[in-house]
C-alpha cells in the first residue's frame, strides 16, 4: 500500500502568516509522530498521536504550534505567525501501534521557508 | 535525559570498501532500543538497522550491522562493500522501552553524511 503522504511538498511563507501542514498517515497505523529538522541538525519531537488518547505535545516548541488528528488518521501541524526561525523540514511518520518495537514509517517531509 | 551524539559531521568511502560511523548516547534506563536510519536527498528516512539493549548479540542487516558496546553506551554502524547509493545522511536514534510518557519519542543524533565515491 500507499507510505506516508505529506503536503505540500515545499511551502513558502511570509513571516507572520500562518500555515498548515497534512500528514496522510498509512491506513491502519494508530500511532502518528511529527519532528522538526532544522538545516544541520538531527530530528526534533514535536508531537505524538496514539489512538483516541490525548496527544502527547511535549515537544511543541511554542502555543504558535499545534497539531490535530481527526478520525484517528490524517493530521494538521498548524504554526500561526510563522517566524523565520520555523524554516525547517517538518517530517511526519506513523507506527502500527505506539510499541517501542513497532518501527516508524517517515514521509518524505514538507519544507517549510518563511521570507 | 537521554542524548545522543554522532561525532562525525562528514565521512567519505571508496566504493566497495568499508565505513563504520560512530554514535555514542547517554541515557540511565537499561531497557531501550537503538536506531540507524539512512536520509537521502528525498528527505525520507528509511529505517537501516536496530538493537534490543538487552540483546547481546549485534544485529546485521545484509551489507549493514552494528558494534553495540551497552557498557560503554557506543552503537556504531558498518557499512560494507559500500555502493553508491548508500550516499545519504545517517542518523543514530534511542527509543525508551519504557512504556508510558513519551514512548514514542526517538530522540536523534545529528547526523553524518556520507559520501560514496566511484
Amino acid at each position: 500500500g500507499a507510505g506516508v503522504s505529506q503536503s505540500p511538498s515545499n511551502k513558502v511563507t511570509e513571516k507572520g502568516k500562518d500555515v498548515e501542514l497534512r500528514c496522510d498517515p498509512i491506513s491502519g497505523h494508530t500511532a502518528l509522530y511529527w519532528y522538526r529538522q532544522s538545516l544541520g541538525q538531527g530530528l526534533e519531537f514535536l508531537i505524538y498521536f496514539q489512538g483516541n488518547s490525548a496527544p502527547d505535545k511535549s515537544g511543541l516548541p511554542s502555543d504558535r504550534f499545534s497539531a490535530e488528528r481527526t478520525g484517528g488518521s490524517v493530521s494538521t501541524l498548524t504554526i500561526q505567525r510563522t517566524q523565520q526561525e520555523d524554516s525547517a523540514v517538518y517530517l511526519c511518520a506513523s507506527s502500527l501501534r505506539a510499541r517501542v518495537d513497532s518501527p516508524l514509517h517517515f514521509g518524505n517531509g514538507t519544507r517549510l521557508t518563511v521570507t | 535525559a537521554q542524548t545522543v551524539t554522532q561525532s562525525q559531521p562528514e565521512m567519505s568511502v571508496q566504493e566497495a570498501e568499508t565505513v563504520t560511523l560512530s554514535c555514542t548516547y547517554d541515557t540511565s534506563e537499561s531497557d531501550y532500543y537503538l536506531f540507524w536510519y539512512k536520509q537521502p536527498p528525498s528527505r525520507q528516512m528509511i529505517l537501516v538497522i536496530r538493537q534490543e539493549a538487552y540483546k547481546q548479540q549485534n544485529a546485521t542487516e545484509n551489507r549493514f550491522s552494528v558494534n553495540f558496546q551497552k557498557a560503554a553506551k557506543s552503537f556504531s554502524l558498518k557499512i560494507s562493500d559500500s555502493q553508491l547509493g548508500d550516499a545519504a545522511m545517517y542518523f543514530c536514534a534511542y527509543r525508551s522501552a519504557n512504556y508510558g510518557g513519551s514512548q514514542g519519542n526517538l530522540i536523534f543524533g545529528k547526523g553524518t553524511k556520507l559520501s560514496v565515491k566511484p
